[in-house]
């Protein structure tokens, strides 16, 4: 078990491109969590995952944010039409189904929007 | 509303012990979490408290008072790694982690 892998780890980019980040969770979790984090403030949630389903997605998420988990094991998260306002870091997390688990983050992705 | 609270910043010295409190304000209860954050780093997991009392692990301990709304996290024998923010998140329903409150975390500096 080698965690949470989120790649790439930093990513800059133009307003108005398409980014796209990937997270591969821990093998035996079958929950997957989309965060958002910038500056001075705690994770900020975005979706989640239990298994291949996208069972919630954050009411402060735009129609440029979208996630997939198409074999329920890794995802991914597209931005597009990128805005200067979606730099920030953005977390994947993993945990099991147990009541108790805990969420285990990735590294992140460090996005950079000029 | 959902709220928690915690102190922006905090100093120790090396050696010493620091505790670290979290008042929250939430419309359910389902377990509090406490993580570690380094700079430019994810969180990582330290601690779970769903009951009232004291867990220890090692030298990170976890307090929490239900009927208070409270918890505290206390490091014991500080060591310069442990310069770090500390995030307090409650799990407000269910056991699903979706449902997690944050705090904005507390900057913990520790000076040698």
């Amino acid at each position: 078990d080698t965690g949470v892998s989120q790649n790439p780890r930093h990513k800059i980019t133009k307003r108005g491109q398409n980014v796209t980040f990937r997270c591969d969770p821990i093998s035996e979790h079958n929950r997957l969590y989309w965060y958002r984090q910038t500056l001075g403030q705690g994770p900020e949630f975005l979706t989640y995952f239990q298994n291949e389903a996208q069972l919630e997605k954050s009411r402060l998420l735009s129609d440029r944010f979208s996630a997939e988990r198409p074999k329920g094991s890794f995802s991914t998260l597209e931005i597009q039409r990128t805005e200067q306002g979606d730099s920030a870091m953005y977390l994947c997390a993993s945990s099991s189904a147990r009541g108790t688990s805990p969420l285990h983050f990735g590294n992140g992705t460090r996005l950079t929007v000029t | 509303g959902q709220n928690i609270d915690q102190p922006t910043e905090m100093t120790a010295t090396e050696g010493a012990i620091v505790q670290i409190n979290c008042t929250y304000q939430t419309s359910g209860f389902n377990g509090l979490f406490w993580y570690q954050q380094h700079a430019g780093e994810a969180p990582t997991f330290l601690s779970y408290n769903v009951l009232d009392g004291l867990e220890e692990k090692g030298r990170f301990s976890s307090f929490l008072s239900r009927s208070k709304g409270y918890s505290y996290l206390l490091l014991k024998e500080l060591q310069m790694k442990d310069s770090a923010s500390y995030l307090c998140a409650v799990r407000d329903r269910g056991g699903n982690n979706r449902k997690l409150i944050w705090g904005l975390g507390t900057s913990l500096a520790v000076n040698p």
